[in-house]
């Protein structure tokens, strides 16, 4: 089956810097990777989506890329603020069963 | 449009006792995936639903359980409670041609 390594697991940001997020996976058939952001005692939000048709995405301050040959992914945010602190996870689904598994999560601290 | 739905909101029980924990997915949705979350960790896939079949489940014991209705409601039962089942359990909805997932705000379990 399919399985994501997400790093960091914590990550702490000066408000303004910039903030990476770094996730592998295993399966060569996954096609889709979706990124959530979880704030404290809420819904895992999506934010952003990838398909592997695409190497890039972005919408505003978000931006993820996708290395297929290699297996990985990243979430990019610009401008950190305040309130894109959160837990954030990023997931692959297993190609063929619109099933996705997530990576273990970013805590991304941004620091006023 | 209405988001997804989870009742309840939290649910206290005993060791050994049963849960039941409801879901309803966002109008048009035939997809609905349960996760556990247990506290500080991932989000672990516990079974899938898509046209009121179990399509797929993850690595959890068979006292975990559930179904979806002709309304592709779905609710997840679990038997036998154990300490260790304590968790957020989020429902997430999506199409059944796509793998994009939407969560409910959670049911939080507390086995005592």
């Amino acid at each position: 089956g399919e399985n994501v390594e997400q790093h960091p697991s914590t990550l702490s940001v000066q408000e303004g810097d910039s903030a990476v997020i770094k996730c592998t996976y295993s399966d060569s058939a996954s096609n889709y990777f979706p990124w959530y952001k979880q704030e404290l005692g809420k819904r895992p939000q999506l934010i952003i989506d990838i398909r592997s048709n695409v190497g890039e995405k972005k919408d505003q301050r978000i931006a993820v890329t996708l290395n297929k040959t290699a297996k990985h992914f990243s979430l990019h945010i610009t401008e950190t603020q305040p309130e894109d602190s959160a837990v954030y996870f990023c997931a692959a689904n297993s190609g063929g069963y619109q099933k996705v598994t997530f990576g273990t999560g970013t805590k991304l601290q941004v620091i006023p | 449009e209405a988001g997804v739905t989870q009742s309840p909101t939290h649910l206290i029980k005993t060791r050994g006792q049963q849960a039941t924990l409801r879901c309803s997915p966002i109008s048009g949705h035939t997809s609905v995936y349960w996760y556990q979350q247990a506290l500080g960790l991932g989000l672990q896939f516990l079974l899938w639903y898509d046209e009121g079949e179990e399509r797929n489940r993850g690595n959890f014991p068979p006292r975990f359980s559930g179904r979806q209705f002709p309304n592709y409601s779905s609710e997840l039962n679990v038997n036998a409670l154990e300490l260790e089942d304590s968790a957020l359990y989020l429902c997430a909805s999506g199409r059944g041609d796509t793998d994009t997932q939407y969560f409910g705000p959670g049911t939080r379990l507390t086995v005592l």
